[in-house]
């Protein structure tokens, strides 16, 4: 079956810029996604990008999509203690939506 | 607002009851999805609605029951059969629905979630 797959934890010091990876394996996905959980709350979308796209910078937000290497990533510059969160990599293909299983980044003061 | 609402937020349940899940969504989506989220795990999809009076079976649907008679409610019933019911449930909803048989692609947009306790 298809797989996302990130890492864990994330830990960086407020002000700096924070980069969350995520793989997948399914190379006909047409959009990914990154959405923000916080604690006890539902899933809030991002961003997302298109398959035939590299690049999308969104105010602090900037991903990047290597589809050769079926690598996503989220960067958020001058991060902020009120971006610790759980952040959830999704694709979406023409059979599923799947998701990753979440990378807590923690941002200390 | 637009928006989707679940409800409640939390939800305590003895063990051997059913219990309903509340999810309402004004926003004319079309599609509706029902998630499943455990701690350290990503979200596990249980049943998915593309269009009212039809739903699907996702990847963990034993022990759940859905319905859609109204295009802006998917309420979710866990029976007494799901054997491990204590878990955080989150409704999405998404513009169109798909193709036949299969899921939509649309960006999913996502209630508050409910946080099911079972004692």
């Amino acid at each position: 079956g298809e797989d996302v797959e990130q890492s864990l934890f994330l830990s960086v010091r407020e002000g700096d810029s924070s980069v969350i990876n995520c793989t997948y394996t399914d190379s006909s996905s047409t959009y990914l996604y990154w959405y923000k959980q916080e604690p006890g709350a539902g899933l809030q979308l991002l961003t997302y990008i298109f398959s035939n796209m590299d690049m999308k910078q969104d105010q602090r937000l900037t991903v990047l999509l290597n589809k050769k290497d079926k690598h996503l990533s989220l960067r958020i510059a001058d991060t902020q203690t009120g971006d610790s969160a759980i952040y959830f990599c999704a694709e979406s293909s023409a059979v599923k939506f799947y998701f990753g299983s979440g990378t807590k980044l923690n941002v200390k003061p | 607002d637009g928006g989707i609402t679940q409800s409640p937020k939390y939800l305590f349940r003895k063990e051997g009851q059913n219990v309903t899940l509340s999810c309402e969504q004004n926003l004319n989506h079309d599609a509706m999805y029902w998630y499943r989220q455990d701690p350290g795990q990503g979200l596990r999809l249980i049943y998915y609605s593309q269009i009212v009076n039809d739903f699907q079976k996702g990847d963990i649907a034993e022990g759940y029951s859905v319905s859609r008679e109204k295009k802006e409610s998917f309420p979710l019933t866990v029976t007494s059969a799901q054997k491990n019911p204590t878990a955080f449930y989150l409704c999405a909803s998404s513009r169109t629905g798909g193709t036949s048989g299969r899921p939509s692609t649309d960006t999913q947009y996502f209630g508050p979630g409910t946080r099911l306790t079972v004692l």
